[in-house]
């Protein structure tokens, strides 16, 4: 099972309104990553978390603030966003952070579609 | 700053025809991967490559690592109209400060007409 489950699937927001994604693994991957993504673009890394601690923070906006509860869950608290925040934003899970490789691989989410409005 | 260039940026073919995807860098890679995303879906991950030279198949899907890791192809043959979609190369660099992060190209947009 390589599955990154990831809710809601959409979200609807106002630039005043604060809200979650949510994301779950259960393959004992302890790293996890935070993507966004604009229609046909690659994804961008937004922040990393090995071990439940963050690793990596690629200087975002403090409007989003991510949170590991547990090896199994993260969270992308949302507050503030502009209509340019709109986007897919995808959760990923690998094994461990770092060298990536065939035993080391990144597996994906379905992701969640924001809409600032 | 690694950097990836995939192309072509679009393609579109009829199907059974055949077409190769490249990925080019200036940078060794320790390891790439290519990833295959339909609209409204994440990316689904095809294959890892590792070592230089390395061919790898995955039914009419055939990946090649460059000898000096630095660049990579997908060739797809007798193209069906279940491989249309992004197709993203992702490049891994086990040295200083990229150690976590993956470099992805551009992505190629590929579209297979019935």
């Amino acid at each position: 099972d390589t599955e990154v489950t990831q809710t809601p699937k959409h979200l609807v927001m106002g630039m005043t309104n604060k809200k979650s994604l949510k994301c779950e693994q259960h393959m004992g991957h302890r790293a996890m990553y935070w993507y966004k993504q604009k229609a046909k673009k690659p994804p961008e890394l937004m922040f990393v978390y090995s071990y439940e601690k963050l690793s990596i923070n690629e200087s975002v906006p403090s409007r989003f603030s991510p949170e590991c509860p547990n090896s199994s869950l993260l969270n992308l608290h949302l507050h503030a966003l502009q209509p340019e925040d709109s986007a897919l934003y995808l959760c990923a899970s690998s094994p461990g952070q770092g060298y990536f490789s065939s035993g080391n691989t990144i597996y994906f989410g379905e992701g969640s579609w924001l809409t600032v409005v | 700053t690694q950097l990836l260039e995939q192309s072509p940026q679009f393609l579109s073919i009829q199907e059974g025809e055949n077409l190769t995807v490249y990925c080019n860098s200036s940078s060794v890679f320790s390891s790439l991967q290519w990833y295959r995303q339909e609209p409204g879906e994440g990316p689904v991950l095809l294959v890892t490559v590792v070592t230089g030279g390395e061919v790898k198949k995955l039914k009419r899907l055939t990946f090649q690592f460059g000898d000096a890791r630095k660049d990579s192809s997908l060739h797809i043959t007798a193209a069906q109209t279940g491989d249309t979609g992004l197709y993203l190369c992702a490049g891994y660099n086990a040295g200083g400060t990229s150690y976590g992060k993956l470099t992805f190209g551009q992505g190629t947009i590929l579209t297979v007409h019935p």
